[in-house]
């Protein structure tokens, strides 16, 4: 497999522009997650899916970020508008939750390095 | 809120074992304790995580207190590429994993 994909690996964009960051998820997978890092603030959650569902979007900054999850092997995080302080790694994390204890562990992508200027 | 405890640093020689150690006071019966850690510019990566009873597997050993009040991640024999920061996170579920700040380990030659 190859792993959870995410694109752009690099991003650049102006001040009010919209940002759209992707994740494909590890198939077999039914629950996604964004992460964002940034020095200040370290490894933030900012939503979860379960199978293609939002369950907890308290981690979400402000009504800029929305993330959709439209099918079983996609999903997308939005920033619109975005300002210089979005500036961060976004990380998507997808895993298998069955019950199972030894599959309770999250895979993470290469993340989406955001520079907002 | 943190849940757990962690030296920001540590420094390891390059073949010795490298012992991480964590502190969960405050960790539930049922919470698990897991390790990850991210090497520079990479996402995090999982290590093993336990609920009770000591665990190992091909990356590493997890040994937890008999009190569960904390944690040693051993990394047998420490490489270059083990350099990383080490997170340890102490949770329910994967649903509410939140990361610290970590252990900078450094695996030096």
């Amino acid at each position: 497999d190859a792993g959870v994909i995410q694109s752009p690996r690099h991003e650049v964009t102006e001040m009010g522009q919209e940002v759209t960051l992707r994740c494909k998820p590890i198939s077999g997978h039914n629950s996604l997650f964004w992460y964002r890092q940034t020095m200040m603030r370290g490894l933030e959650l900012l939503i979860y899916f379960n199978n293609n569902v939002p369950i907890d979007d308290s981690g979400m900054p402000e009504d800029r970020f929305s993330a959709k999850m439209p099918n079983a092997s996609f999903s997308t995080l939005k920033i619109q508008p975005s300002e210089p302080r979005d500036s961060a790694v976004y990380f998507c994390a997808s895993n298998l939750m069955d019950g199972v204890a030894t599959n309770e562990k999250l895979f993470f992508g290469s993340g989406t390095q955001l520079s907002v200027l | 809120d943190a849940k757990t405890t962690q030296p920001p640093s540590m420094d390891c020689a390059e073949g010795r074992a490298a012992n991480l150690p964590c502190n969960h006071s405050t960790i539930s019966g049922n919470e698990y304790v897991y390790w990850y850690r991210q090497i520079h510019s990479q996402g995090p990566q999982y290590i093993i995580h336990g609920l009770k009873n000591n665990e190992t597997n091909e990356m590493a050993s997890l040994i937890i207190t008999e009190d569960r009040k904390s944690s040693t991640l051993i990394l047998p024999h420490a490489t270059l590429r083990d350099t990383a920061v080490y997170y340890c996170i102490v949770c329910l579920s994967n649903n509410d994993m939140r990361f610290g700040a970590g252990t900078r380990l450094t695996v030096k030659p």
